[in-house]
């Protein structure tokens, strides 16, 4: 059974440039989650995601950034006209709806963006 | 909102127990959960506390109260790759739902 899965695992792009990061849950899992993290600091909620459906987005900035988890395909974070201060690792995690279990994330190895 | 606080650094040598404490205020809670990160790898689930009490997995072990807002990772017989992030992280809807983590303890054994 495979993990998460994040790729790119190390992304560059230039100032003005827009990223694009993917993410494929466990299999049977529903939900997916985006974290950011800057070195040296915990993990900040992004968005929260069913299939086609945002459910919380209350830590997306409101500018440049996206989410989206289709029917078909990975959950994509878009970051659009990327600056400096963008340069950090995104994780993606998922989990069960419900269940013993639900509580668990599983993580994927990230995406390690930097904007020069 | 939520918050949680943990200390930044613990430093313990191979072999002794260390204590992780976590203190939250949240508007609404369902859970403690524990994560470990090595090298900014992905982080990964080591425990869950619900209720109140302790919860034994192996050498590591949780414990909550939820009257005091306050939760603990204990990690017994050190070893070396146990040196890692360690962060705390609050449930503040039942079922599935996002985390609220800590900014994490790093973990540093010495032999």
């Amino acid at each position: 059974n495979a993990g998460v899965m994040q790729n790119p695992r190390h992304l560059v792009r230039r100032r003005g440039q827009e990223a694009r990061l993917r993410c494929s849950p466990m299999k049977g899992h529903s939900h997916v989650y985006w974290y950011r993290q800057l070195p040296e600091e915990g993990l900040k909620f992004m968005v929260y995601l069913q299939k086609e459906n945002i459910i919380d987005e209350s830590g997306m900035p409101k500018e440049r950034f996206s989410a989206e988890f289709p029917k078909e395909g990975p959950s994509i974070l878009r970051i659009q006209q990327v600056v400096r201060g963008d340069s950090a690792a995104y994780f993606c995690a998922s989990s069960q709806l419900m269940g013993q279990r639900s509580y668990e994330q599983y993580f994927g190895p990230g995406t390690r963006l930097t904007v020069t | 909102g939520q918050s949680l606080e943990q200390p930044s650094e613990v430093t313990a040598v191979e072999g002794a127990i260390v204590q992780i404490n976590c203190t939250y205020q949240t508007s609404g809670f369902y859970g403690l959960s524990w994560y470990q990160q090595h090298d900014g790898g992905a982080p990964t689930f080591l425990s869950y506390n619900a209720l109140d009490g302790l919860e034994e997995t192996g050498r590591f072990s949780s414990f909550l109260s939820r009257s005091d807002s306050y939760g603990y990772l204990l990690l017994q017989e050190l070893q070396m790759k146990d040196s890692a992030s360690y962060f705390c992280a609050v449930r503040d809807v039942a079922n599935a739902g996002k985390s609220t983590f800590g900014d994490g303890t790093t973990l540093t054994v010495k032999p």
